[in-house]
């Protein structure tokens, strides 16, 4: 089983950066997936990390370290639109590949 | 990136009635889809693994005999809910992986009155 943790709510301003954190326990460790989720939708595909260190992608970054069982989302020029659910996710290989998600955390971004 | 589409994407149905909820990978084929759960303000729950050409593998506490899935082919898996009662009212996401990246579905919204 998996044990996934992320903070359930964050609030940030127009403009800042903000960083998500997600802790996890899995025996199977097969990658780290970040998604963002607006209200009544499907959850969309951020990032994906499978080695340790830092994955940019424009305004959103994504660290993994395997060894601490650590991640965090880092949004960066924050914009009222980024608010939303972030959903950390583990892939786990005993799990048949599924994604297994931590609870998600609501970012509000005010102005 | 990869497209993955469902049908319907929102349905009403009466107690005791059975719903089908379709998922199709649109430009790629999926030995593997995935069936997902996501009650209000809550994330999502896996509820079973579907493999094309093979039964589902369901998660601990779904039950089989209910939620019937069927992956015909390599583009389409569908999920059956039987005898659906008012607590199967949910948000049901399917997925599709395409190498290390897996894409939902836009989300099937059941209300079961």
């Amino acid at each position: 089983g998996q044990n996934i943790d992320q903070p359930t709510e964050m609030t940030a301003t127009e403009g800042a950066i903000v960083q998500i954190n997600c802790t996890y326990q899995t025996s199977g460790f097969n990658g780290l997936f970040w998604y963002q989720q607006h209200a009544g939708e499907a959850p969309t595909f951020l990032s994906y990390n499978v080695l340790d260190g830092l994955e940019e992608k424009g305004r959103f970054s994504s660290f993994l370290s395997r060894s601490k069982g650590y991640s965090y989302l880092l949004l960066k020029e924050l914009q009222m639109k980024d608010s939303a659910s972030y959903l950390c996710a583990v892939r786990d290989s005993n799990s048949g590949y599924a994604l297994n998600f931590g609870k998600g955390t609501s970012l509000l971004v005010t102005p | 990136g990869a497209v993955v589409s469902q049908h319907p994407s929102r349905v009403i149905c009466k107690s005791g009635t059975s719903v089908k909820i379709e998922c199709r990978s649109l430009d790629f084929q999926a030995t593997t889809m995935f069936w997902y759960r996501q009650f209000p303000k809550q994330s999502l729950m896996l509820m079973a693994t579907s493999n094309e050409g093979s039964k589902a593998t369901y998660e601990q506490g779904v039950e089989k005999d209910k939620f019937l899935i069927n992956h015909a082919s390599l583009t389409l898996s569908t999920l059956t809910v039987t005898s659906a009662h008012p607590e199967d009212s949910s948000f049901y996401i399917c997925s599709a992986t395409q190498g290390n990246e897996q894409y939902f579905g836009p989300g099937t919204r059941l209300t079961v009155t």
